[in-house]
């Protein structure tokens, strides 16, 4: 089983609509964070918690929110989806450590807005 | 702030050809540098990083990187490439917050 779960794996929806991302993780790791991936621009960064009393914005963190409902899930919402928001949606984890941590990526939610 | 710069979107090379990534960082301190492989479908997976010591850094599949703190770049290496490393490949650089900021990715394509 993969240590870091995203579901679903695929999502179409129509503007307007709320969806939420999943996010569930088996690493014991306290940090879980949210990223987009578009074509040509990257990993970018939306919200990450570095437990679950600590929420934090990113670079990209209008139109969406989070919830850290316990150590190992971190979801992500989109109130009202637009077009713009159709991206790969990475949830990631990592341990706290005293020298750059390595990332633990989920397999990533394609998501559609029509 | 710190960012990261791929200026090659997309790299051909042939099969068994020796490959070179670029990579060029700004940090204000001593960087933390990380390369990351997506293949498709799927997340992205650690190859390699460097904190400090060797500028020289080993990584997974035969994959290597070298510091230069002269140049601000931390370019990826293979000698011979086989054509399941075709895939995306992602530059990325951390500090303080360690919380990495990634490049725009590689796209690197392998002909037989």
């Amino acid at each position: 089983d993969a240590d870091v779960t995203q579901t679903p794996r695929n999502r179409i929806t129509k503007t307007g609509k709320r969806i939420m991302l999943e996010c569930s993780q088996t690493k014991g790791h306290d940090r879980m964070y949210w990223y987009r991936q578009d074509p040509g621009l990257g990993l970018r960064l939306i919200y990450y918690s570095f437990d679950v009393k600590d929420i934090n914005k990113g670079e990209i963190s209008d139109g969406y929110s989070v919830s850290r409902q316990a150590q190992a899930k971190f979801s992500l919402s989109l109130e009202s989806a637009i077009p713009n928001q159709t991206a790969l949606y990475f949830c990631a984890t990592s341990a706290p450590g005293t020298r750059g941590e390595k990332l633990f990526f989920g397999s990533g939610t394609q998501l559609s807005v029509l | 702030a710190q960012s990261v710069t791929q200026p090659d979107i997309h790299i051909t090379v042939s099969e068994g050809a020796s490959l070179e990534l670029r990579c060029n960082y700004s940090y204000g301190a001593t960087p933390y540098l990380f390369w990351y492989v997506q293949s498709p479908g799927q997340g992205l997976q650690l190859l390699l990083k460097y904190f400090s010591g060797d500028t020289l850094v080993q990584g997974i599949k035969g994959f290597e990187a070298e510091f230069k703190r002269s140049q601000s770049s931390f370019n990826l290496r293979k000698p011979s490439v086989h054509w399941s490393d075709a895939a995306e490949y992602f530059c990325a650089v951390g500090g303080g917050s360690y919380i990495p900021t990634f490049g725009r990715g590689t796209s690197l394509i392998v002909h037989p």
